[in-house]
């Protein structure tokens, strides 16, 4: 999707490695998210950051940890990958309060 | 907490009209409507704030009844092009992290 860029796109990792997602902005915007998409659970949310540095917990945050030092990256770090975070991540950006999100393109990721 | 959308699951003919519901446990502030296609990120639709207004998009409309705490989505005169998941989003807090329903799945059929 334009001025959001999702990578890798695909990923298959072993359990306990570490793994690092990358969101990448051109839209100045900020607000960041990282949800994860679950048949039957549809979008939940991981963390997201209202500006660089300040970053806040989801619904889903056990198991991931988040960082943003520029406006324009925001990386989901899953510290030991496990089968249960095997999943469809979308990253989602947001220029104020009370507007549309943008989402990007998503990345499965597979942990076996 | 997720808000509760429904139903599942609907099944159209061209044509045809559609209401999706969503109702949170929590007062809201604002809800959004999203539309995933297969294999695809959810893509924008519409917001709707605090204070009960409707708005529409093309022959896609929406209401929000804040006492209730619950949004309605309207798909009238479906088209093919409808077809996909839809997703609503409440934010509750006033912090901009906005939590989503598990989504209703529309198949629209020529």
């Amino acid at each position: 999707d334009a001025g959001i860029t999702q990578s890798p796109r695909h990923k298959v990792t072993e359990t306990g490695t570490p793994v690092t997602l990358r969101c990448h902005q051109t839209e100045n915007h900020r607000y960041m998210y990282w949800y994860r998409q679950d048949p039957g659970h549809g979008l939940r949310l991981i963390h997201y950051s209202y500006g660089v540095k300040d970053t806040d917990k989801g619904e889903v945050s056990d198991g991931y940890s988040v960082s943003r030092s520029k406006t324009e990256d925001f990386l989901l770090t899953l510290e030991s990958a496990t089968s249960s975070q095997t999943s469809v991540y979308f990253c989602a950006i947001s220029g104020q309060i009370n507007y549309g999100y943008t989402f990007g393109s998503g990345t499965r990721l597979t942990v076996v | 907490q997720q808000p509760v959308q429904s139903p599942q699951a609907v099944i159209l003919r061209e044509g045809e009209d559609a209401v999706i519901n969503c109702s949170s446990s929590k007062a809201l502030y604002s809800v959004h409507w999203y539309r995933q296609k297969h294999g695809e990120a959810p893509v924008f639709l519409m917001i709707l704030l605090k204070g009960g207004e409707q708005k529409g998009h093309e022959k896609i409309s929406a209401s929000f009844n804040e006492k209730k705490q619950q949004s309605s989505l309207y798909l009238t005169a479906s088209q093919l092009s409808y077809s996909g998941t839809y997703f609503c989003g409440t934010e509750s807090g006033g912090n901009n992290d906005m939590r989503f329903g598990a989504g209703t799945r529309l198949t629209v059929k020529p």
